[in-house]
Order: C-alpha cells, then structure tokens, then sequence
C-alpha cells in the first residue's frame, strides 16, 4: 500500500532536549516536505526537498533541521525544541520533481508535539 | 493577509443536504488550485487538482469550480453523508515562487444525521 509513514504520532517532551521525527515514503517520490499546521493558520511548510542531498527552507525554517540521505527518508530534527514549536507535524510526498506539479501530494498522517 | 482564505470556517448541515464552501486567492499567477479533506487525526487527501484553464472538477460526490478572472474556487458536496464531516483545504500553488503551495486555513464541516 502507497503510504507516508511518521513516527512517532505523539510525543510530550521537555525544551532543549533533542528529537527527531522520522518520515518515510514507500512510493518513490522525489519530492517531499515537512509541514506544521496550527489552530486557525493554514499548513505552513517547513523544510522541503527535491531529491536526495537536495533540501531547502520553507516559510517557518528557524529552530528545524532536516536531511534526504536517501530517497525514501526524510526526517525532521528539533536540536533544542522550545514551547512554541507545539504543533502538529505533517510530512508528504510527491512525484512531480516541482511542488506544484499537477500530482497530489500525499501525507503522512501526523505527529503531534507538545513541548513543555 | 492570508494569500487563501475560506469561507465559512465551520459549517454544520444535515446528512442529504448540499453544501458549497468558498476560497478566494490573491496568489498570481498560479499554476493549479487543490481541495484537500482532511479527517480528524489524519493528513490532508487530495480531492481536485484544477489547473488555470480549467473551470471544473468532479471527484464523485465532490465538484470543484474555478473562475480564474474573479480569483475565486468553490466546493460543492452533493447529498453530503456522515462521513463528509472533515476539514476541507483549499491550496494554490504560486507559480511566481516556483510553484510552491499557499495553503487556506480550511474549512470545518460537520454533517449531522
């Protein structure tokens, strides 16, 4: 089955502890990203990539890391998380090598971050 | 101000009503508009993918419409079930910043039995 796989799907944490995210695709797409989606505000991207060792800043990049070693993985890294980084985390993937391509983007089904 | 907004924010109708739902853009140009749906504690499913030249788009029960000029989309569900009850999210993707995606903050609908 076609998926987007994240874990973990929830995590409580304490500020300045590091975490990573992890995002894996079973589909072959070149392009995925990571977005954050709060109350009342739209998906807000994070970090994108448009193939392996090829990664760049989206809207809201401050206080993220992330890297594409491998075509199917695209983790994301919070070195030292802060309260204001609570959200939901999404990751997709596409198979259009631009993001607006005419290919559906598919999503993972969320993470949900608390950061006291 | 947002570049997508939609309306209403939240919406409740009776299960076999119709309903339609709004988005406005001001991102110009653009190369395709998207309806996602997005269930409670799960990502976004695309629904549409309308490119500038077209003016509509069925997905069964779903039907998307364009007006290019106006910069104006709509979402209409037909005979709406039980199951519609989600969040539903306009996207445009601005071809002037390489196509990137300007997500709408969605809109809630609630079908009701």
């Amino acid at each position: 089955e076609a998926q987007v796989t994240q874990n973990p799907r929830y995590l409580i944490t304490v500020t300045g502890k590091k975490l990573t995210v992890t995002c894996s695709q079973n589909m072959n797409h070149e392009y995925m990203s990571w977005y954050r989606q709060d109350p009342g505000l739209g998906l807000r991207q994070i970090y994108y990539s448009m193939n392996v060792e090829v990664t760049d800043k989206g809207d809201v990049p401050e206080g993220y890391k992330v890297s594409r070693k491998e075509k199917r993985n695209f983790p994301l890294i919070l070195e030292s998380p802060s309260p204001n980084q609570t959200s939901l985390y999404f990751c997709a993937s596409s198979l259009s090598p631009g993001q607006g391509g005419d290919q559906p983007q598919h999503f993972g089904d969320g993470t949900r971050l608390s950061i006291l | 101000k947002n570049q997508v907004e939609q309306s209403p924010q939240s919406l409740i109708i009776l299960e076999g009503k119709n309903c339609t739902l709004q988005c406005n853009y001001t991102v110009s140009p653009f190369s395709n508009l998207r309806w996602y749906k997005q269930d409670t504690g799960r990502g976004p499913v695309s629904l549409t993918i309308m490119t500038f030249s077209e003016n509509t788009k069925s997905n069964g029960r779903y039907t998307a419409t364009l007006d290019a000029d106006t910069k104006q989309s709509s979402l209409h569900i037909t005979a709406s079930q039980l199951s519609d009850s989600a969040s539903y999210i306009c996207v445009v993707s601005a071809l002037q910043y390489g196509n990137k995606l300007v997500f709408g903050a969605g809109t809630i609908l609630r079908v009701k039995s």
